[in-house]
């Protein structure tokens, strides 16, 4: 197990709902990344947050926001859900000296949101 | 533009066969880092290897091994003696010097070894 930590594992949303999925990163660890996950698809990045600021973004709307804690823990909100916004969502957490950005993400075993 | 290209969807293997997969990858950036990331049923995705664009010597970890060739930029990663736990989806990834860790997922190779 890699330590990250996320909630709900499951849940279900109506279209035009929104939703709030949480992570708690590794112990030590000061980087947060959110991925997708389609169906049968590879994970695409949402976003990174480091030193508790977005520092990176994907091809993803604003209705799709997030927050990191003192403690790195993380959200990620959605706003307006769609139906294609099901999918298994990933957070990822990492230490970064600022300087490199080179090495290996742990991940959670993610949230799987359905939209109906 | 950034990708990775995993042009095996799936692949199904006898128990103790090889099996080898592959992975494609583009970038322009000159300094860069490919991994190999498995993610069981759990979902979880399992850090497997990484490997920067100035070391393509090659690696073996017991039963997993790894080719990374810059001249055709490939990285490709075997199994020797397949067993039933290898089974799996397997995702190759790639990450440039973004100040991110915005990795380029490929599509995956689904990995089934039979009995």
């Amino acid at each position: 197990e890699t330590g990250v930590t996320q909630s709900p594992t499951h849940l279900i949303k109506t279209r035009g709902q929104q939703v709030t999925l949480r992570c708690s990163s590794q112990s030590g660890h000061n980087t947060v990344s959110w991925y997708q996950q389609a169906l049968g698809q590879g994970p695409q990045f949402i976003f990174q947050y480091y030193r508790e600021e977005e520092n990176g973004r994907g091809n993803f709307p604003p209705r799709f926001s997030g927050l990191q804690f003192p403690n790195y823990s993380s959200e990620l909100n959605v706003n307006a859900l769609e139906l294609d916004d099901s999918a298994l969502y990933l957070c990822a957490s990492s230490f970064a000296s600022g300087r490199e950005w080179g090495g290996e993400l742990f991940f959670g075993e993610g949230s799987r949101l359905t939209v109906l | 533009a950034q990708k990775v290209t995993q042009a095996q969807t799936e692949i199904s293997v006898v128990e103790k066969e090889d099996v080898t997969l592959d992975c494609v990858y583009e970038t322009r950036d000159t300094t860069y880092y490919l991994f190999w990331y498995k993610q069981p049923p759990s979902g979880e995705l399992v850090f497997l290897i990484r490997r920067n664009s100035f070391d393509e010597q090659n690696e073996i970890s017991g039963r997993y091994s790894w080719n990374f060739q810059k001249s055709t930029s490939s990285f490709n990663f075997t199994i020797t003696a397949s067993q039933v736990v290898d089974s799996a989806v397997y995702f190759c990834a790639l990450s440039g010097a973004s100040g991110t860790y915005k990795y380029i997922f490929g599509t995956g190779t689904r990995l089934k070894v039979l009995a």
